[in-house]
């Protein structure tokens, strides 16, 4: 069965620290990886892409590793800030004619002061 | 370029009572998805459609759910009668055909919440 397992469920931390979030996935096939931030009340962001041959990706403070071969995933933010409190979902597709996602349940981060 | 549309952001209805979403895809994007995000939870695909045919309804409880995009653009999505676990978040999502890299962009959701 094609699942994407997130850990941690949830995470505290204090502003301006760094943080790693984790995401192992069996889907088959497999298309590309992404992981996508969703603020309360709001439909998710995409954040970064992935296919099986990048190995890491950044976007501004945000940067997605990607392991193919023991098909992990990672999200480090650095310097967190207030604003990066939201859940962080890691979305696998397996690409083909639908494109259908398989979603984590998502990592829950707050961002305290 | 506008985002994704959805109407109504808030909806609270009784058991056994009807609820209908609507959603306004990106301008151009053929492809249009119906999410339930029940909380804590991610997103669960209840149909895709390409156009205005259906591509996937695998998971969409068709005894009380249904879904039309008539015209292959604007959407709904109906439940009726409601149970008390319908109550989360509904999300729309559009993209350009599938395939590739075809990024799904979401609209802000419609909270349902059941009593």
């Amino acid at each position: 069965k094609n699942q994407v397992e997130q850990s941690p469920q949830s995470l505290i931390i204090l502003e301006g620290k760094n943080c790693t979030l984790q995401c192992n996935y069996t889907v088959s096939p497999f298309s590309n990886l992404r992981w996508y931030k969703q603020d309360t009340g709001r439909g998710p962001v995409s954040l970064t892409i992935m296919t099986f041959s990048e190995n890491t990706k950044s976007n501004g403070r945000y940067t997605a590793t990607l392991d193919a071969d023991t098909k992990q995933s990672s999200l480090h933010i650095t310097a967190s800030q207030l604003s990066d409190s939201a859940s962080y979902i890691c979305v696998v597709s397996e690409g083909g004619a639908t494109n259908k996602l398989i979603f984590g349940t998502g990592t829950l981060l707050a961002v305290q002061p | 370029e506008a985002g994704v549309a959805q109407s109504p952001r808030y909806k609270i209805i009784e058991k056994r009572q009807s609820v209908a979403f609507w959603c306004n895809p990106i301008s151009g994007h053929a492809t249009l998805y119906w999410y339930q995000q029940i909380l804590g939870q991610g997103p669960k695909l209840l149909i895709q459609f390409q156009n205005n045919g259906v591509v996937d309804d695998s998971q969409l409880p068709k005894d009380r759910f249904s879904a039309e995009r008539l015209k292959g653009v604007d959407s709904t999505l109906k439940i009726q009668p409601a149970k008390l676990e319908d109550s989360a978040v509904y999300l729309c999502a559009s993209s350009l055909p599938p395939g590739g890299w075809n990024e799904q962009f979401f609209g802000p959701g419609t909270r349902l919440t059941v009593l």
